[in-house]
């Protein structure tokens, strides 16, 4: 069955540094892959799409990369800031279903 | 202007009650979701509607019934809550295919059952 795993453990960094965020996927090739952000007690809020054929994709200061061959997403947040803390989720599409990861917590201390 | 909108935002009942969840969105997509987000915060499909057709119907228990009256509506019926279904309950919507917009969801509907 679909697996996709994202750092269970909470990531602290200090404010300004880079914070980088895993995703890793099993058995399937998505077409497109998104991250999320959640905040406590809110739904979640679409970050960035980023396709199969493309290697990269930023936003201001986010970047995402997808690897099919590593079948790996890591996302980037250069410049870190306090108001980043939050939790960070990926979902990839199956069959018309976003199937989720359980979400990295990123904590970004001043 | 709220773009996804659900009611109630907090749910508490007892074991055996039949409750609904509301959810409205503004934003004129074809698309609208259910989603539950059990305890360990993974969020999980439940069901999909395209323009008030049912196209995603996960393993869900058939005491949940979606209904879909028109397409910015789509509204959740629980029947005899089990203990199970406490989770906070996530209502989002999406253009045809997802098409590269990503979803929209709403503030969630948190359920507790005693």
């Amino acid at each position: 069955s679909q697996k996709i795993e994202q750092n269970s453990e909470a990531l602290n960094i200090q404010e300004g540094k880079t914070a980088t965020l895993t995703c890793n996927y099993t058995n399937y090739s998505p077409a497109y892959l998104q991250w999320y952000r959640q905040d406590p007690g809110r739904g979640p809020v679409f970050l960035l799409l980023i396709r199969e054929n493309e290697k990269e994709k930023r936003k201001e200061r986010l970047k995402v990369t997808f690897d099919t061959t590593l079948k790996q997403s890591l996302f980037h947040i250069t410049a870190s800031q306090p108001a980043d803390s939050a939790t960070y989720l990926c979902a990839l599409v199956r069959e018309g279903k976003l199937i989720f990861g359980q979400g990295t917590e990123l904590s970004v201390k001043p | 202007d709220t773009a996804v909108s659900q009611t109630p935002k907090y749910l508490v009942t007892q074991m055996g009650n039949d409750k609904s969840i509301k959810c409205e969105q503004n934003l004129g997509h074809d698309t609208m979701y259910w989603y539950k987000q059990d305890s360990k915060k993974f969020l999980k499909i439940m069901f999909s509607y395209n323009n008030k057709e049912l196209i995603i119907n996960e393993t869900v228990p058939n005491r949940f019934s979606p209904k879909s009256p028109d397409k910015a509506h789509l509204n959740l019926h629980i029947n005899s809550l089990e203990l199970g279904d406490s989770a906070v309950y996530f209502c989002a919507s999406s253009q045809d295919g997802d098409s590269g917009r990503g979803q929209f969801f709403g503030p969630g509907t948190r359920l507790t059952v005693l």
